[in-house]
């Protein structure tokens, strides 16, 4: 059980362009969802914290208009990497939480690359 | 401030011998404790977890961590690895349930034949 994925695993874009990320939650109903950034040989940096219904929060530095958060669903959030940047490539992991649970599942991860 | 710190970036093991990682935390009171390990290219998986009872905590994968209040230390260990155990591995807190979670900067596991 607790199981999330995430889609696509990787991809590569032209800069300029949007990408979408979704994540999933696929045995459980997940009302918070987090999105993380990670470079490679660093520990993971949330970027938001992703409420069922309501707007995403963010952390301090990441900036809301670049990176979408959308939580539609107990089990979808998707975020949207606008206008993507080289510096955006990097890899982006979601995880997901039971409601009221203490404990965090993760997805495999989208490594993102922007050309 | 809240933090996590594994003080070992990375740590050399043979295969069979033991394995012990650190980890620290600074909160004000106990926070709930994870170790989380994640193979190349992949996501986390969770090994175990400490919220309160027991100190010793077993996790899947053979692996186990003692809390310890007075060192404010949730150390990980496995008494034999497998080269599979290859991996990063990172500790983590949260406050309370739902809060984020933070987490130390990883340890690197390098299996040796």
């Amino acid at each position: 059980g607790a199981v999330v994925s995430q889609h696509p695993s990787w991809v590569i874009c032209k800069s300029g362009t949007s990408v979408k990320i979704e994540c999933r939650s696929l045995d459980f109903q997940a009302t918070t969802m987090f999105w993380y950034r990670q470079f490679p040989k660093q520990s993971l940096m949330l970027m938001a914290t992703s409420n069922e219904g309501s707007k995403a929060t963010y952390e301090q530095g990441v900036e809301k208009d670049k990176f979408l958060i959308n939580h539609a669903s107990l089990t979808l959030s998707t975020l949207t990497v606008t206008s993507a940047h080289p510096e955006d490539s990097s890899f982006y992991i979601c995880s997901a939480i039971l409601a009221a649970s203490d404990t965090q599942y993760f997805g495999p991860g989208t490594r993102l690359t922007v050309l | 401030a809240q933090s996590v710190t594994q003080p070992d970036i990375h740590i050399t093991v043979s295969e069979g011998a033991s394995l012990e990682l650190r980890c620290n935390y600074s909160y004000g009171a106990t926070p709930y404790l994870f170790w989380y390990v994640q193979s190349p290219g992949q996501g986390l998986q969770l090994l175990l977890k400490y919220f309160s009872g027991d100190t010793l905590v077993q996790g899947i994968k053979g692996f186990e961590a003692e809390f310890k209040r007075s060192q404010s230390s949730f150390n990980l260990r496995k008494p034999s690895v497998h080269w599979s155990d290859a991996a990063e591995y990172f500790c983590a807190a949260i406050k309370a349930a739902g809060n984020k979670l933070t987490f130390g900067g990883g340890t690197r596991v390098l299996v040796k034949p």
